[in-house]
């Protein structure tokens, strides 16, 4: 299996909403992320996740809430958002990251498309 | 601070042409280089990469990159272009001491029949 899997597809919210965005992949990488693309720009890192611990948040707000339930998940918890964050969610992961292990590519899954009314 | 420059929006070409997409990097150190095409509605689809070694770097679909050191460099390219290579491309680079991949913006590239 050489997939990431995203759910849901399409998501439509309003701002006092809660909900999730979810993520899997089964080729026991150790690295996953999440990428915010806007239409016709390049996806912006938000979060890292390395061997199931938070590595890098850039400096996302906190109306996002990233978790790693296990190696094979990866969960955005999304609460009281703006009408600016209708994005394509993007999820992807990599083989093992120990340093000096960088080189390995991202595998991404296709997105949830989120608008935020 | 590292970023990846890719200075065209847009490149068309004809259909069994030569194609080329443009990246220039600015990293300190030996970088990992990347590309990445992206369909409409889709993720992104990895297409090569330079580690080290051989500055010709062979990828998925045809496709090649050239890493040139010293003018920091890893055009894409590929020898006669299809209808169905218009998509998006990014370039990425990724500093070897940093889990954090940057991105450059984008160019759309326009496959005319």
């Amino acid at each position: 299996d050489t997939e990431v899997t995203q759910t849901p597809k399409h998501l439509v919210m309003g701002m006092t909403n809660k909900k999730s965005l979810k993520c899997e992949q089964h080729m026991g990488h150790r690295a996953m992320y999440w990428y915010k693309q806007k239409a016709k720009k390049p996806p912006e890192l938000m979060f890292v996740y390395s061997y199931e611990k938070l590595s890098i948040n850039e400096s996302v707000p906190s109306r996002f809430s990233p978790e790693c339930p296990n190696s094979s998940l990866l969960n955005l918890h999304l609460h009281a958002l703006q009408p600016e964050d209708s994005a394509l969610y993007l999820c992807a992961s990599s083989q093992d990251p120990k340093a000096g292990e960088r080189s390995n590519e991202q595998f991404f899954g296709p997105g949830t498309r989120l608008t935020v009314l | 601070a590292q970023s990846v420059a890719q200075p065209e929006d847009q490149v068309n070409v004809a259909e069994g042409n030569p194609l080329t997409v443009k990246c220039t990097y600015s990293v300190s150190g030996n970088p990992y280089l990347f590309w990445y095409v992206q369909y409409p509605n889709r993720g992104l689809q990895f297409l090569l990469k330079y580690i080290t070694g051989d500055n010709l770097v062979k990828g998925s679909y045809g496709f090649e990159a050239e890493f040139n050191k010293s003018q920091t460099s890893f055009h894409l390219k590929k020898p006669s272009a299809l209808v169905s290579d218009s998509a998006l491309y990014f370039c990425a680079v990724r500093d070897r001491r940093d889990d954090k991949i940057i991105f450059g913006k984008g160019t759309r590239l326009h496959i005319l029949p």
